[in-house]
């Protein structure tokens, strides 16, 4: 079971903005460790998005955004594309600096 | 640019020992000049972080997994290994390594990952 909650699905016409909520505690998104999102296309391994809560790695498009409040942070696209459909994983720390992983959250594009 | 590359039995035995390994190529690769990671994904299912090795071959362990796991740096070979002990169905899943790679201001990341390997545990 993920420490860090993501919801199952989430839905948007291309075109459109869609966000994906990463809810943690104060062991871990809360307590300051940096949140990462990764994309993972249908088949595919995944791929780093997000570093450092709102960084974006050299090739990864300015669509996609992230942020970080509290225990919680947010993957943001905006301007769907059918490309973008796939598997999304936020990615934190806990205490001990272990590697925390979420449930996952499948991006459907209409 | 590296590229990452998991091999190993794609089908091991209840209670006996996966063993897989991770090799590169690209950009002069070198497995002491970065830290290493494993992570696994059961079919259908989210990510679970396995371990990571440091340069200096210190390691760290999931705690669900660390009375039977081991990553190692083998130089000679330039390749990152796994051993995972005692085995069960469900262990059953694709394992991944990954660079846990470094950014400006000190931000980490698994910013490069193999393509995984498939190990079933059945008899």
């Amino acid at each position: 079971q993920s420490v860090l909650t993501q919801p199952p699905s989430v839905s948007g016409a291309p075109g459109q903005r869609v966000t994906i909520s990463c809810t943690g505690s104060s062991s871990d998104i809360g307590a300051g460790y940096d949140v990462l999102w990764y994309q993972q296309p249908p088949g595919r391994a995944p791929k780093l998005l997000i570093y450092g809560n709102n960084n974006r790695p050299s090739g990864v498009p300015g669509r996609f955004s992230g942020s970080k409040s509290g225990t919680s942070a947010s993957l943001a696209i905006t301007g769907l594309q059918a490309e973008d459909e796939a598997d999304y994983y936020c990615q934190s720390y806990d205490t001990s600096l272990r590697a925390l992983f979420g449930s996952g959250t499948r991006v459907n594009v209409l | 640019q590296v590229q990452l590359q998991e091999s190993g039995p794609g089908l091991v035995k209840p209670s006996q020992t996966l063993s897989l390994t991770c090799s590169g190529s690209g950009d002069s690769f070198s497995v002491t000049s970065y830290d290493w990671a494993w992570i696994r994904q059961p079919a259908g299912k989210g990510l679970e972080w396995i371990g990571r090795i440091y340069n200096t071959g210190n390691t760290d362990y999931n705690p669900s997994l660390r009375s039977r796991v081991s990553i190692s740096l083998d130089t000679s070979k330039n390749q990152l290994s796994l051993k995972l002990t005692s085995v069960t169905a469900a262990d059953t899943a694709v394992y991944y390594c990954a660079r846990y790679g470094l950014f400006f201001g000190g931000a980490r990341a698994f910013d490069i990952w193999g393509q995984g390997a498939m190990v079933t545990v059945s008899s």
